[in-house]
């Protein structure tokens, strides 16, 4: 079955530190891979996305993410986080034109 | 400005009690979608819609009802709401496709006693 698991529920960086946010896919084919963040009380916005090619995607926000095939992972990464970037953040998947399946979601705290 | 509104963005319900939360996108999208958020479950999709007079279930239809009359609205009917369906529900859309950038709605977050 089609699925996306995010291993950290829950992880805490200092500011200024850097940050890895994990995702792994479980697709027949390579899928579309998105990287969302979700602020208190917001809706869901996207950092990124990865459809084919170059395999490091940069994203807003000082986002970027890096696709390895082998080991099926799709990782987000910022190399100095800001106390603003404290959310939720999700990795989703699409493989077909319809469904877009979603990861449990890793929400991040920072601390000053 | 570009955006997906929901309404209402809070609701406190009772169990039975017919209940329609509309959504509304202001960019000419074609694709349309519904998901509910549940804490340790992330977003799983209720209906999506491909276009005008065109939908068809998600991962976590029961319970619900879509229909899609004009471009730009894409209500979800809950015709006789359960307390297993108190969630978050975000309405999104894109332009083609579902794996095209979606965008999302503020939230509504429903509670069914």
């Amino acid at each position: 079955a089609q699925s996306v698991t995010q291993p950290d529920i829950h992880i805490t960086v200092s500011e200024g530190a850097s940050l890895e946010l994990r995702c792994n896919y479980s697709y027949g084919a390579t899928p579309y891979l998105f990287w969302y963040v979700q602020s208190p009380g917001q809706g869901l916005q996207l950092l990124l996305k990865y459809f084919s090619g170059d395999t490091l995607v940069q994203g807003i926000k000082g986002f970027e993410a890096e696709f390895k095939r082998s080991q099926s992972s799709f990782n987000l990464r910022k190399p100095s986080v800001h106390w603003s970037d404290a959310a939720e953040y999700f990795c989703a998947a699409s493989g077909g034109y319809n469904k877009l399946i979603f990861g449990a979601g890793t929400r991040l705290a920072v601390h000053p | 400005e570009a955006q997906v509104t929901q309404n209402p963005r809070y609701l406190i319900t009772v169990t039975g009690k017919k209940l329609t939360v509309t959504c509304s996108q202001n960019m000419n999208h074609e694709y349309m979608s519904w998901y509910r958020q549940d804490p340790g479950l992330g977003l799983r999709q209720i209906y999506y819609s491909m276009n005008v007079e065109v939908t068809d279930k998600g991962d976590v239809p029961e319970g619900y009802k879509v229909s899609r009359k004009e471009k730009r609205n894409f209500p979800l009917i809950l015709e006789s709401p359960s307390p297993n369906q108190t969630s978050l529900y975000f309405c999104a859309s894109s332009f083609h496709r579902g794996q095209d950038e979606q965008y999302f709605g503020p939230g509504t977050r429903l509670t069914v006693t």
